[in-house]
């Protein structure tokens, strides 16, 4: 059972270009979630997604940025125009289904670190 | 608004050394906490999953506690080898906050030979 997978794993765009990460959950898992790392930074949560729809963007930055989970194939996380202060590492991580009034666990990707030029 | 602290941010030791990290949250409304680990350019390995009805869980030299009342956790690695250095994070689940989890910024360990 192959965990989850992030491409593609290093990514480097200039300014002004858009950049799209794309994440793979575990076989079975139809929760997804991105964060973001930035240099001497904790990870901070963006996005929060099932499949065709997001629950919870409450982190995500209100321009430019998009997510989107579809019914079929990985979840993407776009961000266009970007700017130099958009270089992090990007994880997601899934999870099974949420039992109500409980939350299971996460298990993350390796990462997308993009680096704005 | 939950906050996750993580004492100290550094933590340098020599091998064999028994060694505990620290993690503090404000919210005590939490549905698990997990302890994880980050190699330098890598992604995270979840080392310990707590739920809130537990007190503490341990796998091989690892155990970790939960005090939700008094809003800690703690780490506990036993008998430090360097390959235990790298960068472990501590994060919670709280009630009422979507399925996200609150990261603190973690605690640097290096294990010296």
């Amino acid at each position: 059972n192959a965990g989850v997978m992030q491409n593609p794993r290093h990514l480097v765009r200039r300014r002004g270009q858009e950049a799209r990460l794309r994440c793979s959950p575990m076989k079975g898992h139809s929760h997804v979630y991105w964060y973001r790392q930035l240099p001497e930074e904790g990870l901070k949560f963006m996005v929060y997604l099932q499949k065709e729809n997001i629950i919870d963007e409450s982190g995500m930055p209100k321009e430019r940025f998009s997510a989107e989970f579809p019914k079929e194939g990985p979840s993407i996380l776009r961000i266009q125009q970007v700017v130099r202060g958009d270089s992090a590492a990007y994880f997601c991580a899934s999870s099974p289904i949420v039992v109500w009034g409980s939350m299971n666990e996460q298990f993350f990707g390796p990462g997308t670190r993009l680096t704005v030029l | 608004k939950q906050e996750v602290t993580q004492i100290p941010a550094a933590l340098s030791v020599p091998e064999g050394e028994n060694l505990v990290l620290n993690c503090s949250f404000t919210d005590s409304a939490i549905y698990n906490l997990q302890w994880f680990r980050q190699d330098p350019g890598k992604g995270l390995t979840s080392l310990l999953l707590i739920q809130s009805s537990q007190r503490e869980q341990t796998s091989g030299r690892l155990n970790a506690s939960l005090d939700k009342s008094s809003g800690r956790s703690t780490l506990y690695i036993a008998a430090s080898q360097p390959g235990d250095s790298a960068t472990y994070l501590c994060a919670v689940a709280t009630q009422g906050g979507s399925e996200k989890l609150v990261f603190g910024k973690g605690t640097k360990l290096t294990v010296n030979p």
